[in-house]
């Protein structure tokens, strides 16, 4: 069982759909992170948020927005998805925010979405 | 150069031996080190971190850190064919936006 619930667990759009994915942990973790995943290719980093604030961008397209409401949510808002864009979409905390040294990263479930 | 490299395998290995997983990276200033193990379809699983160097065990599970040489490792012992996965090296990169780096992953299988 994870600590970090994602959802949906599925999700197929259009590339003119907006839609979003939801992610919430109650570990009292200060930091969570989006990762997107492709097959047989490592966690790809996409966004670090720090103390409820965005702390890294990995240079993600626009079409990906990140947001934290409070300390256990995070969401990624979906805007014009390409195809390329179906992957595993992975939310992770950690009990401290990214530093000289790192905490353990938790996943979740994550969210495999398809863009036709 | 690759910020973190593994083998990535296959690797077989038979029910009930020892199997040994490697990881080397390249910066020296690295400080955390992780293994995690992720079945097919599904996420990421914490296995392992280590901090300092030597070994850690847990289980059948012991991570090992040369830090002079720059490189990590996983045993499991009395391997189960449940270890098939693929198994995940992340070591920290302590400059710049100080992430997690992943390495490829090393598909691991157990044969009965």
């Amino acid at each position: 069982d994870t600590e970090v619930t994602q959802t949906p667990k599925h999700l197929v759009m259009g590339m003119t759909n907006k839609k979003s994915l939801k992610c919430e942990q109650h570990m009292g973790h200060r930091a969570m992170y989006w990762y997107k995943q492709k097959a047989k290719k490592p966690p790809e980093l996409m966004f670090v948020y720090s103390y409820e604030k965005l702390s890294i961008n990995e240079s993600v397209p626009s079409r990906f927005s990140p947001e934290c409401p409070n300390s256990s949510l995070l969401n990624l808002h979906l805007h014009a998805l390409q195809p390329e864009d179906s992957a595993l979409y992975l939310c992770a905390s950690s009990q401290e925010a990214p530093g000289p040294t790192n905490s353990p990263l938790h996943f979740g479930n994550g969210t495999r979405l398809t863009v036709t | 150069q690759k910020e973190v490299e593994q083998n990535s395998g296959p690797l077989s290995v038979p029910e009930g031996a020892i199997a040994s997983l490697n990881c080397t990276y390249s910066d020296r200033g690295s400080q955390s080190f992780f293994w995690y193990r992720q079945y097919s379809g599904k996420s990421p699983e914490l296995i392992m971190f280590i901090y300092s160097n030597g070994d850690k065990e847990d289980g059948r599970f012991t991570a090992q850190l040369n830090k002079a040489s720059q490189y990590v490792s996983l045993l499991i012992r009395d391997s189960q064919p449940s270890d098939s996965a693929t198994y995940l090296c992340a070591v920290n990169s302590p400059q710049g936006a100080q992430k997690l780096v992943f390495g490829q992953g090393t598909r691991l299988t157990i044969n009965p």
